[in-house]
């Protein structure tokens, strides 16, 4: 149902890093910007980044966005067990004049 | 500092309507899209739809026939009906405020930067006979 895709799970170590891609298409990536939501287990989604790559006041800069064609991406630098969640992308949909999701991506410190 | 406060019944029966109620404190209403979003039990979030101060709405093209959202100005809250409901239909309802900015049109229609910066709790609502 999801019209962004995201990979299952993502995993590393303490203070390593890790990436999570989110795969779209023209109509909603390619050509409107992307956020980025981390949810903690039992909690409500929060905004880690808006506008591709802009952070939140309070957010760290160990979290980062980026943006290529029809894809996004979320770094993750210095990892720590507090990172463990579910992290979502979204953009807007130009075609079907709706906001949509990723499918999600859980993160896993080793 | 805004603050998303919801609330609605927690338990339907199939065929009833769902109804959700959320309000805004602390902030400015009118400057603002307000969204209904939603998460099944053990999987992802998805987008119900929006309304702005002026009650103008943009719903999810799945949902958009047992929809409607609503506003009131004169109490800050916006509310959400889900008519018809089944089971596939519990989840955690959450509301939210969207940043949302139009910045030109493309191949596909309007083209915008758009997020949900500020959330409610969640309401958890089951649906069962």
């Amino acid at each position: 149902q999801s019209v962004l895709t995201q990979p299952p799970s993502v995993s590393a170590a303490p203070g390593q890093k890790v990436t999570i891609s989110c795969s779209g298409s023209s109509s909603n990536i390619g050509n409107n910007y992307v956020s980025w939501y981390q949810q903690l287990p039992g909690t409500a989604p929060k905004l880690l980044i808006y506008e591709n790559n802009k952070r939140p006041s309070g957010i760290p800069d160990r979290f980062s966005g980026s943006k290529s064609g029809t894809s996004a991406t979320l770094g993750i630098t210095g990892l720590q067990t507090g990172d463990e969640a579910d992290y979502y992308c979204g953009t807007w949909d130009s075609s079907l004049s709706a906001a949509v999701f990723g499918t999600g991506t859980k993160v896993t410190v080793l | 500092q805004v603050q998303l406060q919801q609330w609605g019944a927690g338990l339907l029966k199939p065929s009833e309507t769902l109804s959700l109620t959320c309000a805004v404190y602390g902030g400015s209403f009118s400057g603002y899209y307000w969204s209904w979003i939603r998460q099944p039990p053990g999987k992802g979030l998805e987008w119900i739809g929006e309304i702005n101060h002026s009650g103008s709405t943009n719903y999810n093209p799945s949902l958009k026939s047992r929809v409607t959202i609503s506003v009131d100005t004169s109490k800050n809250q916006f509310s959400l009906k889900l008519s018809s409901v089944t089971a596939a239909d519990t989840a955690v309802y959450y509301c939210a405020r969207v940043g949302r900015k139009y910045y030109g049109s493309g191949s596909y229609g309007p083209n915008y930067y758009y997020y949900m910066d500020v959330w409610g709790k969640g309401t958890t609502v089951t649906v069962s006979s």
